[in-house]
């Protein structure tokens, strides 16, 4: 298996732009998390999907971010309109039948001027 | 409310051994999970504790006592390359939600 597979793994934007972030999880994997990890905050879980439906998104910071999972095959985060505290590492995982292993995506670094 | 402290810094030297440490207050508290990040790479799994006692993977071990919300991450045989941030990542949610923070970043020295 490929791993978890991230889209675009950079990304410089200004502010006021869109930005959608992308993540193909796992094949087979029922979970899907979306993370936010900056030096101040650390690695934060913004939202978390089972079987594509939202579970719990009570780390999504404010109505500019957004996540779906139209399939299992595929999960989009979107911050509208971007604000440079926006920038940091944003990482997609996903997760099969054991809790506590999640496999991460190699993030997309994300920086908003 | 919950909350998790580890050390954010913590320096060795090659060959030594590491310990550390977290603790952790949280509700529906499942285990303990341990992950290492490289500069610039990913979060990886590395051990999980259920149960109270001591889990061993070859040079790494991971403790847990529930009763004292706390728990450690041992490393023996320091190298080089065990340079990196470690998390401890308490497991809630039903089993399936890690809680994460700013985790300690481990220098190992020549």
């Amino acid at each position: 298996d490929a791993g978890v597979i991230q889209s675009p793994r950079h990304e410089v934007t200004e502010m006021g732009q869109e930005v959608t972030l992308r993540c193909k999880p796992i094949s087979g994997h029922d979970y899907l998390f979306w993370y936010r990890q900056t030096m101040m905050r650390g690695l934060e879980l913004l939202i978390y999907f089972n079987n594509n439906v939202p579970i719990d998104d009570s780390g999504m910071p404010e109505d500019r971010f957004s996540a779906k999972m139209p399939n299992a095959s595929f999960s989009t985060l979107k911050i509208q309109p971007s604000e440079p505290r926006d920038s940091a590492v944003y990482f997609c995982a996903s997760q099969g039948a054991r809790g506590e292993t999640q496999y991460f995506g190699p993030g997309t670094r994300l920086l908003v001027l | 409310g919950q909350s998790l402290e580890q050390p954010s810094e913590v320096t060795a030297v090659e060959g030594a051994i590491v310990q550390i440490n977290c603790t952790y207050q949280t509700s529906g508290f499942y285990g303990l999970s341990w992950y290492q990040q490289h500069d610039g790479g990913a979060p990886t799994f590395l051990s999980y504790n259920a149960l109270d006692g001591l889990e061993e993977t070859g040079r790494f071990s991971s403790f847990l006592s529930r009763s004292d919300s706390y728990g450690y991450l041992l490393l023996q045989e320091l190298q080089m390359k065990d340079s990196a941030s470690y998390f401890c990542a308490p497991l809630t949610g039903g089993g399936n939600k890690l809680t994460f923070g700013t985790g300690t970043q481990l220098k190992v020295e020549l």
